[in-house]
């Protein structure tokens, strides 16, 4: 069974940092794809990072509007991915779900997802 | 960035009915490659999305043939046939063939 775990939410001040967590398992994680989406409190979904796998040497790609705040990686030997997000916004609020993909079919899994709030 | 555009907002449905979501690109979805990346996701009240039909008209392991997807180029729908309880949500669409993904504002199936 496929399972995504994210953790790391939580209550930040303007300004802070914050590092998400997806542990996975039920699939072959060394050659997926990882990818984080965060939903908004209005229900709004957007794709935010992509970690791609070592035979394309781990490429990223970001929304341009989290370049250089936001930061994903993975470590293959313990099957997780994780978002370094910096300098945080309240317009980061969110929901934040890791998926991953199957060749051609884009996000087949997704996490609970762990809820990130920054206010003051 | 492609604006994916999908109608209606709200779908009021009676149980055992027919309804059809309509989602459209603001660009054509068509890739390179040939293949067309719109994919449809429903979200279950306090779930996470999950994938019914990736590149236009697959049905995702597990999903029921009551749902089914078509269209090309820009214009893109989602039906839903027979439809049972289970099926309330809020479906969204999403592309792939540009960078970056984007998704609809989705549409909630809701009973009448």
């Amino acid at each position: 069974e496929v399972q995504l775990v994210e953790t790391g939410g939580g209550l930040v001040q303007p300004g802070n940092s914050l590092k998400l967590s997806c542990a996975t398992s039920g699939f072959t994680f060394s050659t997926a794809w990882m990818n984080w989406i965060r939903q908004t409190p209005g229900k709004r979904l957007e794709w935010l990072a992509q970690i791609e796998d070592k035979s394309n040497n781990y490429f990223i790609s970001y929304l341009e509007s989290v370049k250089g705040r936001f930061t994903i990686s993975r470590d293959d030997s313990k099957s997780s991915v994780y978002l370094q997000m910096n300098n945080l916004k309240e317009e980061d609020t969110a929901i934040y779900y890791c998926t991953f993909n199957y060749p051609g079919i884009q996000f087949a899994y997704w996490g609970q997802g762990t809820l990130v709030t920054v206010s003051s | 960035d492609v604006l994916m555009t999908q109608t209606p907002v709200s779908l009021p449905v009676s149980l055992g009915g027919q309804v059809s979501i309509s989602c459209r690109s603001s660009q054509s979805l068509v890739h390179s490659d040939g293949n067309t990346y719109l994919h449809w996701y429903l979200q279950k009240p306090g779930q996470s999305p999950q994938l019914l039909i990736y590149r236009v008209s697959n049905r995702f392991s597990g999903v029921p043939d009551r749902f089914s997807g078509s269209g090309s180029g820009t214009d893109f729908t989602l039906k839903i046939s027979r439809v049972e309880p289970e099926d309330l949500g809020v479906y969204y669409c999403l592309q792939s063939t540009h960078f970056p993904n984007t998704f609809g504002a989705g549409t909630k199936l809701e009973l009448k």
